[in-house]
């Protein structure tokens, strides 16, 4: 099945600094999301990019479906952005319409 | 509002006490699944179901029932749970487009269960 990368595994920011997560993935997709998973486990939709950018606030996706990667941008950082990020995409109909997860960004962010 | 919702938040019970965790979208989706989320393994998905009446397994359904009579609800049993069931349970859906593949999924807030 596919599989997906996520980099840097940990990170640790001041309060009001930028950061770039990366998202790799192995094969073709139709379509990728971005979550983060709060401090109380929940996950929230952040984007749904199968290609090309968006923006939200001060966070915004870019995802290269024929290079295989996606970023996902945070800007000017606050406390409340810490928590897990995933990229997540959907494996193909015959595997049951799973999405694959990746291992996950932790972020920390300092006051 | 568009979500999925899934009860109970947090349960804690015994070895062998059958039970079920709930969950119903209100966005008329076809696709429904359950994943369970374990430290170091990810998420993984348990049950899946492509429409009313249709369901199967994902990769680890061991020791889990699903059923899907209403298009709103999907929920997961545990007929027997046991403590390596202890976990972070979601339940997601979204819809199919003409290919059948899935688009933009939602999950629900999780249910924390705890087996002793």
């Amino acid at each position: 099945g596919i599989q997906v990368e996520q980099s840097p595994p940990d990170l640790i920011l001041q309060e009001g600094a930028n950061s770039t997560l990366r998202c790799n993935f192995s094969d073709s997709v139709n379509n990728l999301q971005w979550f983060h998973q709060n401090p109380w486990g929940q996950l929230i939709n952040l984007f749904y990019i199968p290609s090309g950018t968006k923006q939200n606030g001060r966070l915004s996706a870019t995802t290269v479906a024929t290079e295989r990667y996606s970023l996902l941008y945070i800007s000017s950082s606050q406390t409340t952005d810490s928590g897990v990020y995933f990229c997540a995409v959907p494996q193909i109909k015959a595997a049951g319409n799973k999405l694959t997860f990746g291992g996950g960004t932790r972020v920390l962010v300092k006051p | 509002e568009a979500q999925v919702t899934q009860n109970p938040r947090y349960l804690i019970t015994v070895t062998g006490k059958k039970l079920t965790v709930t969950c119903s979208q209100n966005m008329n989706h076809e696709y429904m699944s359950w994943y369970r989320q374990d430290p170091g393994l990810g998420l993984r998905q348990i049950y899946y179901s492509m429409n009313v009446e249709v369901t199967d397994k994902g990769d680890v359904p061991e020791g889990y029932k699903v059923s899907r009579k209403e298009k709103r609800n999907f929920p997961l049993i545990l007929e027997s749970p046991s403590p390596n069931q202890t976990s972070l349970y979601f339940c997601a859906s979204s819809s199919l487009d003409r290919a059948h593949m899935n688009t933009e999924a939602f999950f629900g807030q999780g249910t924390r269960l705890t087996v002793v």
